[in-house]
């Protein structure tokens, strides 16, 4: 799987949108893009996935760039509970299914 | 959405004891499962990949003997921590996908174990 990069932490004000990035410059064709959160205490979430479209779902958008090198994830309106760490991961479908976590980014929302 | 249940959320147990932590899938069947490890302020650290019917794969430096893992049906995966001591404290987390490449893995709410 691709490495990825990402900030080690970041701030956002509650009601406004996070935008947390993340650089996977030698990722493959054929490797998704997931985002996971994990919030203190309590096991990673699903958040969202993509390959090259941009996708969206209730919890958030994903962008990703024409030449898939890098992404952003966006929570839209950032609440308090959304305070956690986010993990980027670049995940080959064929490569025996497993996740390989970074140290993400930790994304603190304030009042 | 597809759900992890992990059993038990905390467990206090005594040097030289054993424990057991499940992990089931409650709407899918799953017949992969990994385990994880998480230290404090640290990342999650894949123990081993469950496979049902099958002998568990384990991660370069995971003791097998230590770390028993039995995934006997498609929803169900047990990990069993033998002659657990004070450094296996630690949380441990289980994930679980679908059948499919493109469905994603979910996790369990994890496991915290505390060795006294």
């Amino acid at each position: 799987d691709a490495k990825t990069t990402q900030p080690t932490s970041m701030d956002c004000a509650e009601g406004r949108a996070a935008n947390l990035p993340c650089n996977h410059s030698t990722i493959s064709g054929n490797e998704y893009v997931y985002w996971y959160r994990q919030i203190h205490s309590q096991g990673p979430q699903y958040i969202i996935h993509g390959l090259k479209n941009n996708e969206t779902n209730e919890m958030a958008s994903l962008i990703i760039t024409e030449d898939r090198k890098s992404s952003t994830l966006i929570l839209p309106h950032a609440t308090l509970r959304d305070t956690a760490v986010y993990y980027c991961i670049a995940r080959n479908t064929g490569g025996g299914n497993k996740l390989t976590f970074g140290t993400g980014t930790q994304l603190k929302v304030e009042l | 959405g597809a759900v992890v249940s992990q059993h038990p959320s905390r467990v206090i147990c005594k040097s030289g004891t054993s424990v057991k932590i499940e992990c089931r899938s409650l709407d899918f069947q799953a017949t992969t499962m990994f385990w994880y490890r998480q230290f404090p302020k640290q990342s999650l650290m894949l123990m081993a990949t469950s496979n049902e019917g099958s002998k568990a794969t384990y991660e370069q430096g995971v003791e097998k003997d230590k770390f028993l893992i039995n995934h006997a049906s498609l929803t169900l995966s047990t990990l069993t921590v033998t002659s657990a001591h004070p450094e296996d404290s630690s949380f441990y987390i289980c994930s679980a996908r679908a059948v499919g490449p493109r469905f994603p893995l979910h996790f369990g709410n994890g496991t915290r174990l505390t060795v006294t």
